[in-house]
């Protein structure tokens, strides 16, 4: 079983629809947990950022974490052309400990 | 942000060369730099973590021979793939996290990437 679990997609949504973006994870030893933005051949750049349990929102996204089910998620509101990329989920124990990553969906919203 | 950069962006060498990949972090400093591969729809894997001075320490089944990896300074670490062959072919992507008080904790800022094609 892998540590994180994410489905590839692809995820095809029309213009202003809500995204639900998901992950589930193995190790209940993470606590923190993020969300990046790859989009193609780039580096991934940090969306959101959670420690802990609870809700995050920071304008059209936000970001949940259930640690009792292992299980985070992000939502997209009112979704432009311009969200198309793929989303990472990634978690780590702490500090700088190594990050661990999700495989990625890929995100396609239609004009 | 902080801002890491990555260079080259891009590079084509032929089989049995080694390419030198740099990662600076252009505002802060890094204390620990990480190294990962991306193969095509795969997620992001950690290669190696490096601290400023010291050893890097390698995942497993990485080769410390073939990726040597090198962070001389606070805002550069290098990644020397050695004897490069097809298989190598990946994008590397290299993050830098800052010294405690900068950015948010456990925030690592990516490079844009350096996508490597061996022939």
């Amino acid at each position: 079983q892998k540590e994180v679990e994410q489905d590839p997609g692809p995820l095809s949504v029309p213009e202003g629809a809500i995204v639900s973006l998901n992950c589930t994870y193995s190790n209940s030893a993470f606590q923190y947990f993020m969300w990046y933005r790859q989009y193609s051949r780039k580096g991934p750049e940090l969306l959101m950022y959670t420690y802990s349990s609870g809700n995050k929102e920071d304008g059209r996204f936000t970001a949940q974490v259930d640690k009792s089910s292992k299980y985070i998620s992000l939502f997209i509101r009112d979704s432009q052309p311009s969200d198309s990329a793929t989303y990472l989920c990634a978690m780590t124990l702490g500090g700088y400990q190594k990050v661990t990553f999700g495989i990625g969906t890929k995100l396609q919203v239609i004009p | 942000g902080a801002v890491v950069s990555q260079h080259p962006s891009w590079v084509i060498c032929k089989s049995g060369t080694s390419v030198k990949i740099e990662c600076r972090s252009l505002d802060f400093q890094a204390t620990t730099m990480f190294w990962y591969r991306q193969f095509p729809k795969q997620s992001l894997m950690l290669m190696a973590t490096s601290n400023e001075g010291s050893k890097a320490t390698y995942e497993q089944g990485v080769e410390k021979d073939k990726f040597l990896i090198n962070h001389a300074s606070l805002t550069l670490s290098t990644l020397t793939v050695t004897s490069a062959h097809p298989e190598d072919s990946s994008f590397y992507i290299c993050s830098a996290g800052g010294s405690p008080g900068q950015g948010v904790h456990n925030e690592q800022f990516f490079g844009p990437g350096t996508r490597l094609t061996v022939l």
